[in-house]
């Protein structure tokens, strides 16, 4: 258990739909990271945020934006959906300013399918 | 740009074998080099983690070496158990940017009992 929630676990929409993803950081942890893992691929890293600022960002369209919050809880939203979008999202949190891998902790993930 | 490959895709063995499952990157200017377990539909869990001035890390019946020189990381399972049946995934942060980690795409691993 790392102490970080993701919900719902499971979403299904269609395409040209808005959704959002909610995650609950560890106590403590100022800085949430995004991630997008399609099927049979590893995680793509989406963006990092610190202190409700983004500090960081992959190679994803603006269509894909953040909100993190002072109560350690955040959100992922995409807008204007499309088939390609349909992967696992995970979300990780981290005590530090600038976060790697080896100080975060990984949330179970939300399956989000677009039909 | 950093590309991370993981050989093999799959992999299937008999129960008690040992196995190394590899780890390729082309940018050998590395934060570190981290090996992660997912099980299926479920978020990730940190087995090793190599700093880039270290060669291998180990873990219980886990070991994991990293030569940077070649663009390579192993992680060595000896006597393998069902339990150990899920996908393995090597991430390599660059140097300078190490909170935009790239990920290898996994290597399927099956434990027959």
């Amino acid at each position: 258990e790392t102490g970080v929630t993701q919900s719902p676990t499971h979403l299904i929409k269609t395409r040209g739909q808005q959704v959002t993803l909610r995650c609950s950081s560890q106590s403590g942890h100022n800085t949430v990271s995004w991630y997008q893992q399609a099927l049979g691929q590893g995680p793509q890293f989406i963006f990092q945020y610190y202190r409700e600022e983004e500090n960081g960002r992959g190679n994803f369209p603006p269509r894909f934006s953040g909100l993190q919050f002072p109560n350690y809880s955040s959100e992922l939203n995409v807008n204007a959906l499309e088939l390609d979008d349909s992967a696992l999202y995970l979300c990780a949190s981290s005590p530090y300013r600038v976060a790697s891998t080896d100080t975060q902790y990984f949330g179970p993930g939300t399956r989000l399918t677009v039909l | 740009k950093q590309e991370v490959t993981q050989i093999p895709a799959a992999l299937s063995v008999p129960e008690g074998e040992n196995l190394v499952l590899n780890c390729s990157f082309t940018d050998s200017a590395i934060y570190n080099l981290q090996w992660f377990r997912q099980d299926p539909g479920k978020g990730l869990t940190s087995l090793l983690l190599i700093q880039s001035s270290q060669r291998e890390q180990t873990s219980g019946r886990l070991n994991a070496s990293l030569d940077k020189s070649s663009g390579r990381s192993t992680l060595y399972i000896a006597a393998s158990q069902p339990g150990d049946s899920a996908t393995y995934l090597c991430a390599a942060p660059p140097q300078d940017s190490y909170d935009k980690v790239i990920f290898g795409p996994g290597t399927s691993l099956s434990v027959i009992p």
